[in-house]
């Protein structure tokens, strides 16, 4: 399968504790992104990155969030202290953009975090 | 600010019930609108682009139009399996990309 794979499918954690999730895109794409969704809701931006450079923050990233891509291949999402607030479909999502066209996003099946 | 406004929230059809799902934007420089289905429990799946008005794309019993405001999915003759959750996207001259809350589509046999 070639796809984008995120681990864990399902984290349920006690408000206070650190998380991190894992996202593996498709090995060819260059750019990564991370989503988050909560119910009812389409999938909001937090971040993205262009092999490892992390180009783009959304405000909704607070400073609890933190998002790495070594090497520019597999990216982690980490949050620190996590919230009730926090609980969310976190998803990825990995592209390759080329010349002028309008970047086609693939996703994964996300990560489910619950809080309590 | 960008905006993706989609409706109805919900659908509920009858097998080979068609009809049609709405998206609204306003957006700087338009660099693209997307549909995506998703199913619960998994991300967003890609189904068609759209870049200018007057623009077309047809997909098994899918089709999408767009307009310089607005975008529509029709579902023709849906089956059980259409039932989903249709997301649409746009993208703008900065290459920021912004969802809309989606449609639920719920298709009984």
């Amino acid at each position: 399968d070639t796809g984008v794979s995120q681990d864990p499918r399902h984290k349920i954690t006690k408000r206070g504790q650190n998380v991190t999730f894992r996202c593996d895109p498709i090995s060819e794409h260059n750019r990564l992104y991370w989503y988050r969704q909560t119910l009812g809701q389409g999938p909001e931006f937090l971040t993205y990155f262009q092999n490892e450079a992390q180009l783009e923050k959304s405000r909704l990233l607070s400073d609890r969030f933190s998002a790495e891509r070594p090497k520019g291949s597999f990216s982690t999402l980490e949050i620190q202290r996590t919230e009730q607030g926090d609980s969310a479909m976190y998803l990825c999502a990995s592209s390759s953009k080329s010349g002028d066209s309008a970047e086609k996003l693939f996703f994964g099946s996300g990560t489910q975090l619950s809080v309590l | 600010e960008d905006q993706v406004t989609q409706s109805p929230e919900a659908l509920r059809l009858q097998e080979g019930e068609s009809s049609s799902l709405n998206c609204s934007y306003t957006v700087s420089g338009l660099r693209g609108l997307f549909w995506y289905r998703q199913d619960p429990g998994k991300g967003p799946e890609f189904l068609f682009t759209l870049y200018s008005a007057g623009e077309e794309k047809e997909k098994e019993r899918l089709k999408a139009t767009l307009t310089k405001k607005e975008s529509f999915l029709h579902i023709t003759a849906p089956k059980p399996e259409d039932s989903a959750t249709y997301l649409c996207a746009v993208r703008n001259s900065w290459g920021k990309l912004q969802f809309g809350a989606g449609t639920q589509v719920v298709v009984t046999p």
